[in-house]
């Protein structure tokens, strides 16, 4: 079956432009995360998403990053103002509560 | 002190060879282990959990030593298609399964 989707595989900003990252996770997955995967660095939690709870924001590394997740499928993650050190891979991860996560190919986000 | 560390190598072993990955982590709470996969600029892909009375699947083998909060993985009979980045990560008790990951220690399995 279909896995995880995230789109743009690839995304080149200015700084100080605002991103849109999407994540469309497997079907019947209640359960999505976002990582972020710095160059040389491991992966670190950026959010956490259950059905309709409210989500787990601890990972969020500053107020310019926002993520939502409408009709408990699809989520977007938007970071405003961007900065050079957002410059990342960012993985979208989805999975059935306590179960093995998969992730995405990523989106490559290169700020200038 | 990072959560999970890794030595990040690289090792460089010929095909064959038997190679071990060590992995400590600093939270005892810590509840679930596992060990990840990562081809080069691909996502991460589950490799196997690690459980406390060690597992093995194939040439692999997973061993967890909670007192001394440590996982090993070990490689037997190294193939070319083994070389990858390999990823230690826990998880903490009480919660959801935020991962937790390691830097990684990256392998590279010549001819």
């Amino acid at each position: 079956g279909a896995g995880v989707s995230q789109s743009p595989s690839n995304k080149v900003t200015e700084k100080g432009k605002d991103v849109e990252l999407r994540c469309d996770p497997i079907s019947g997955h209640t359960a999505l995360y976002w990582y972020r995967q710095s160059l040389g660095q491991g992966l670190e939690f950026l959010i956490y998403f259950q059905g309709n709870s409210a989500p787990d924001k601890s990972g969020l590394p500053s107020d310019r990053f926002s993520a939502e997740r409408t009709g408990g499928s699809v989520s977007t993650l938007t970071i405003q103002r961007t900065q050079q050190e957002d410059s990342a891979v960012y993985l979208c991860a989805s999975s059935r509560v306590g179960e093995t996560q998969y992730f995405g190919p990523g989106t490559r986000l290169l700020v200038l | 002190r990072k959560e999970v560390e890794q030595d990040p190598g690289p090792f460089n072993v010929p095909e064959g060879a038997t190679v071990a990955f060590n992995c400590t982590y600093s939270n005892s709470a810590s509840q679930s282990f596992f060990w990840y996969r990562q081809d080069c600029r691909k996502e991460p892909k589950l490799l196997m959990s690690v459980y406390s009375s060690g597992n093995e699947d194939g040439r692999f083998t997973a061993q967890l030593n909670r007192a001394s909060q440590y996982i090993s993985l070990l490689i037997r009979d190294s193939k070319l298609s083994d070389s990858a980045t390999y990823l230690c990560v826990v998880t903490l008790s009480g919660g959801y399964n935020k991962l937790i990951f390691g830097a990684g220690t990256r392998l590279a399995v010549h001819p």
